[in-house]
């Protein structure tokens, strides 16, 4: 059970807008930023979204991020055959004595 | 650019201590945050823990009793050590680079598989 709750699939067609979601609370997304992460088939995750709504160069501007009290989003536009991932969200927890928190992962698939 | 490698063994046996060295060119390792990240096949992302620049750490309260991470400033290195493995410890294991102790891993290993087998 992951402290960051994730839809645990998303599909769209191309040219689609496709958001997930990533519900926390107060502890977590509440008062700290959000990440978010793609991970291809086979490879290691990488960053696509950083401080809930910034795009690292290199990241197309289809992809943006938001983050609204204990929940934030991922939002593709454009969706295209090679968007299909699995997405991650992650945060830091205040909970004990403070750690970072991954969502349990979406699992795009492009129709 | 940054770059990290992971490398150790790719089996351990049960019981025994799984040993991880990540290796980090083109930065200090004296700067930010050093972070182990595992991933079981076919699972989601799990947080092991961190190294900071000034050497504290910090560890997931669901491991912290196994887990030791440690920093070799002369090599630019930072090592895991996981005792009492079990089977659950199988997955592949990712080093990273966290640009603020938040989950905001800007740069990672390729990861390396460890089976956890007798």
């Amino acid at each position: 059970q992951s402290v960051l709750t994730q839809p645990p699939s998303a599909s769209g067609t191309p040219g689609q807008r496709v958001t997930i979601s990533c519900s926390g609370s107060s502890s977590n997304i509440g008062s700290h930023y959000v990440h978010w992460y793609q991970q291809l088939p086979g490879t290691a995750p990488k960053l696509l979204i950083y401080m809930n709504n910034q795009r690292p160069s290199g990241v197309p501007d289809r992809f943006s991020g938001s983050r609204s009290g204990t929940s934030a989003s991922l939002a593709i536009s454009g969706l295209r055959s090679e968007d299909e991932a699995d997405y991650y969200c992650a945060a830091w927890d205040d909970s004990l004595t403070g750690h970072v928190v991954f969502g349990g992962g979406t699992k795009l698939t492009v129709l | 650019q940054v770059q990290l490698q992971e490398s150790g063994p790719g089996v351990v046996r049960p019981s025994e201590t799984l040993s991880l060295t990540c290796t980090v060119s083109g930065d200090s390792i004296r700067s930010f945050y050093w972070s182990w990240i595992r991933q079981p096949p076919g699972k989601g992302l799990e947080w092991i823990g961190y190294i900071s620049y000034s050497g504290s750490t910090n560890y997931n309260p669901s491991l912290k009793s196994r887990v030791t991470i440690s920093v070799d400033t002369s090599t630019n290195q930072f090592s895991l050590k996981m005792t009492s493995v079990t089977a659950a410890d199988t997955a592949v294991y990712y080093c990273a680079r966290d640009l603020g102790a938040s989950g905001y891993f800007d740069y990672r290993g390729q990861g390396t598989l460890v089976t956890v087998s007798s």
